[in-house]
């Protein structure tokens, strides 16, 4: 089945500053990649996704790349702001696009003021 | 509207017993899941249903059951309660097999003491 892995699983930086989270798959025909965002006692909502026939996608300050050879994408938010302070995770599909997620263990995003 | 509802939100109960999580959605999708997040936020896949038919098991404990009586319900039922269990369930939805956004429900959060 996929596996999926994610770095860092905490990231501390200062308002304003950029930030950046990686992960890694092992399913070569996976071909959805989404990112959730988990405030604290809140559910996991969409915040962005890409599919594999793109390499980048950004919607304002959040962006995300794919590398399909290297099977890594990441997230990038820009100019951070307090309330992008949460728990972010990476996602795949369970094997080859078959129903379900397989999430990263979460990275816990910190914005210092 | 709420799209995807689970009752009830906490969930507190003894070693032993049998209890259960009931989830709707609204939004018209054929997919639906539930989904275990640990004390260490680890997001995992229990089970996936499709048009109320069950496609995944992902190594659940046979204890858990769930059930779903049509497309926009799927409850989850467990026996004989475990220490182990005590984590939050979620409920998501999606609209079609792998590679689209998948709708949360806001969790139960269930502790067994």
């Amino acid at each position: 089945g996929e596996n999926v892995e994610q770095h860092p699983s905490t990231l501390s930086v200062q308002e304003g500053d950029s930030a950046v989270i990686k992960c890694t798959y092992s399913d070569s025909a996976s071909n959805y990649f989404p990112w959730y965002k988990q405030e604290l006692g809140k559910r996991p909502q969409l915040i962005i996704d890409i599919r594999s026939n793109v390499g980048e996608k950004k919607d304002q300050r959040i962006a995300v790349t794919l590398n399909k050879t290297a099977k890594h994408f990441s997230l990038h938010i820009t100019e951070t702001q307090p309330e992008d302070s949460a728990v972010y995770f990476c996602a795949a599909p369970l094997v080859g696009g078959a129903d379900g997620l397989t999430f990263g263990k979460g990275t816990h995003l910190i914005i210092q003021p | 509207d709420t799209a995807v509802s689970q009752t009830p939100k906490y969930l507190v109960t003894q070693m032993g017993n049998d209890k259960s999580i009931k989830c709707e959605q609204n939004l018209g999708h054929d997919t639906m899941y539930w989904y275990k997040q640990d004390s260490k936020k680890f997001l995992k896949i229990m089970f996936s249903y499709n048009n109320k038919e069950l496609i995944i098991n992902e190594t659940v404990p046979n204890r858990f059951s769930p059930k779903s009586p049509d497309k926009a319900h799927l409850n989850l039922h467990i026996n004989s309660l475990e220490l182990g269990d005590s984590a939050v369930y979620f409920c998501a939805s999606s609209s079609r097999t792998g590679g689209t956004e998948a709708f949360f429900g806001q969790g139960t959060r269930l502790t067994v003491v």
